[in-house]
């Protein structure tokens, strides 16, 4: 059971090229989730999507979107990077029908725009 | 509003045990977690608590909810070397058919021999 699977690990972009983050589930859950982590401002939502075929903004949204391809899948895509994307970004998913409604989280994409 | 604080630092020395405090905003909060980061890696479910309930333990961990102050605390006792990570604190709630928890900025806990 892998659970919330992230690609790439690492990336080194330059400012103005676009990539796309991958993340997929085998939890079988509903709802995923992408945050971004900078030094001392702890996790920021960037978009979520409650189930699949839909999708929100989250606190920090602007630069990127998202698409959720299937259950499994959730992307976020930065059309045109920017030194202020630099950051650690991750996926998570949820169901919500769990006893704790907690997230699982993958381990990571750290990002680098120059 | 919604907001989860808690402090950026904490040392101690291995063996002694680690209190890590946590306040939160929303009373309505069906669940207060606890994750851990360690170095390099994403955030692992440490440990939860029902809201309606005062305490937690599990091993050497235990959780103490005041709902009335809306502080959280987790604490570590016979802290090793291992448990060297940031902390952080969320609150959660079911919203909109998703979800939601609000993180709090983490704690970095240092332990020093």
């Amino acid at each position: 059971n892998a659970g919330v699977t992230q690609t790439p690990k690492f990336q080194v972009l330059k400012t103005g090229q676009s990539m796309t983050l991958q993340c997929a589930q085998d939890m079988n859950h509903n709802s995923m989730y992408w945050y971004r982590q900078d030094p001392g401002m702890g996790l920021r939502l960037i978009y979520y999507s409650a189930s699949e075929g839909t999708t929100d903004k989250g606190e920090v949204p602007n630069g990127y979107n998202v698409s959720r391809l299937n259950k499994r899948e959730f992307s976020l895509r930065l059309e045109s990077a920017a030194p202020s994307q630099t950051s650690v970004y991750f996926c998570a998913s949820s169901k919500p029908q769990t006893s704790n409604y907690g997230y699982t989280f993958g381990s990571g994409t750290r990002l680098t725009v120059v | 509003g919604e907001d989860v604080e808690q402090s950026l630092f904490l040392s101690v020395r291995e063996g002694d045990s680690s209190v890590i405090n946590c306040t939160y905003t929303d009373s309505s909060s069906t669940y207060l977690y606890w994750y851990k980061q360690e170095p390099g890696a994403g955030l692992q479910l440490l440990t939860y608590i029902f809201s309606n309930m005062d305490m937690k333990q599990d091993q050497r961990l235990t959780v103490l909810l005041n709902k009335k102050d809306k502080h959280l605390s987790l604490r570590i006792a016979d802290t090793q070397t291992g448990d060297s990570a940031i902390y952080f604190c969320a609150e959660g709630k079911a919203s909109g058919g998703y979800n939601k928890l609000i993180f709090g900025a983490g704690t970095r806990l240092a332990v020093h021999p």
